[in-house]
């Protein structure tokens, strides 16, 4: 079975940092995912990469295969950001199961 | 409504009585996933489901039961709920040959007392 950590378990940063949350995984994977939560609960994907680097407007993901890592930074960092951040590795036949991290809470303050 | 929906959004059951959770999505996805999440465990996958009538236990699939008769609806049932069972559960849905990137809905949010 897969074990996911993630790091920091929380995080409050000023508006306008530069922020970085991690992710590790204990067993090779198929693809990664990166998901966020919002206060209110919903939970939207952000991206699933299984190599390199994805980037969407100020969100990065990052991903090291070998050291069994990946990144998820937030530059220029903005109150709206404010969320639990999760980390899920696709591993099993298919990719469909995922094990999760139990999340970074992140708290940006104006 | 298009998307990926669950009903109801709430739930106050007693132990012992049987729950259905609805979730339905309209993008003909062929993957749908059942998660609960806890405090302290994040997300499990409880059932998923690669197409109609194919279903697969997850991670925690006990006390559940799943069906899938039409690609759109993929129901949860708790046969007689527990305390243990109080949670919020996370349907979502994934599209292509292969799951991919998927899409979660709103969540239920179920009580057991």
């Amino acid at each position: 079975k897969n074990e996911v950590e993630q790091s920091p378990q929380n995080l409050t940063a000023q508006e306008g940092e530069f922020i970085t949350i991690n992710c590790s995984y204990s067993v090779g994977i198929s693809a990664l995912h990166w998901l966020q939560q919002h206060p209110g609960g919903g939970i939207v994907s952000l991206f699933m990469l299984s190599s390199g680097k994805k980037k969407h407007g100020r969100l990065i993901a990052t991903i090291n295969i070998q050291e069994k890592h990946s990144s998820l930074h937030i530059t220029a960092s903005h109150p709206r950001d404010s969320a639990v951040y999760i980390c899920a590795a696709a591993s099993g036949a298919g990719s469909y199961q995922l094990t999760f991290g139990k999340g970074t809470k992140l708290s940006v303050i104006p | 409504d298009a998307g990926i929906t669950q009903s109801p959004r709430y739930k106050i059951t007693e132990t012992g009585r049987q729950v259905t959770l609805m979730c339905h999505q309209t993008w003909s996805h062929s993957y749908m996933f059942w998660y609960r999440q806890d405090l302290g465990h994040g997300l499990r996958l409880i059932y998923y489901s690669a197409a109609a009538d194919i279903t697969d236990k997850g991670e925690v699939p006990d006390g559940y039961v799943v069906s899938r008769s039409k690609t759109e609806n993929f129901p949860l049932t708790l046969e007689s709920a527990t305390r243990s069972q109080t949670s919020v559960y996370f349907c979502a849905s994934s599209g292509g040959a292969l799951p991919g990137e998927q899409y979660f809905g709103p969540g239920t949010r179920l009580t057991v007392t």
